[in-house]
């Protein structure tokens, strides 16, 4: 099992630009999660999804759209990037039930300039 | 909504020191709770976890008891290595919703020779 996979590794963005972030997985979890990381803040809920075609709203959607079209693949968009959207930004899935944990991938280190 | 709070770090302590690193968390019903250990560079794993009130969760000798009188989850080692240097978050899952974790601010942990 490859876990949970993220690309790019690091991105450079120009105010403006677009682009998506990748996340699969190969666990066959319903759960999806992207989560940003900044200094001193922790994890903060981007999205999330709980199966394919359907997804909700964390603690800071704005500025990022999501769909989940199949169950390994969970895609983040970021449709006009933000000096403000500098951050790691991490993938994670989990199974259906509170009591499991989150698997996490690598991460993606985005500036936007 | 739900809330997690961490000790406020960083935490400095030298090899074969007793470590605690306090988290209280913020929650309606019955959470399950999570420490997970982030390593340089990499995404975050699964320390331990409990999903009930009075259970121990254990792993690489920490240890963290579910306190639901005092809402705490407090981390515990006895003796501390270099290699535990790492950032350390609490978490929380909530019974109702497992897609909408909740994640402490983390804790820098430093182990000196």
């Amino acid at each position: 099992n490859a876990g949970v996979t993220q690309t790019p590794k690091f991105q450079v963005l120009k105010t403006g630009q677009s682009m998506t972030l990748q996340c699969a997985q190969d666990m066959n979890h319903e759960y999806m999660s992207w989560y940003r990381q900044d200094p001193g803040m922790g994890l903060r809920l981007i999205h999330y999804s709980v199966g394919a075609g359907i997804t909700d709203q964390g603690e800071v959607p704005n500025g990022y759209n999501v769909s989940r079209s199949t169950t390994e693949d969970f895609p983040l968009r970021l449709l006009s990037a933000a000096p403000s959207q500098t951050s790691v930004y991490f993938c994670a899935s989990n199974l259906l039930g509170r009591e499991n944990e989150q698997y996490f991938g690598p991460g993606t280190r985005l500036t936007v300039t | 909504g739900n809330s997690v709070t961490q000790m406020e770090g960083p935490v400095t302590l030298s090899e074969e020191a007793f470590l605690t690193i306090n988290c209280t968390y913020t929650a309606t019903g019955y959470p399950s709770l999570f420490w997970y250990v982030q390593y340089p560079g990499e995404g975050l794993q699964l320390l331990l976890k409990a999903t009930k009130a009075d259970d121990k969760g254990s792993n690489k000798g920490f240890e963290a008891t579910y306190r639901k009188e005092t809402t705490s989850f407090h981390l515990e080692k006895g003796s501390v290595q270099v290699s535990d240097s790492a950032v350390y978050f609490c978490a929380l899952t909530p019974n109702t919703n497992a897609g909408k974790s909740t994640f402490g601010d983390g804790t820098t942990l430093t182990v000196k020779p």
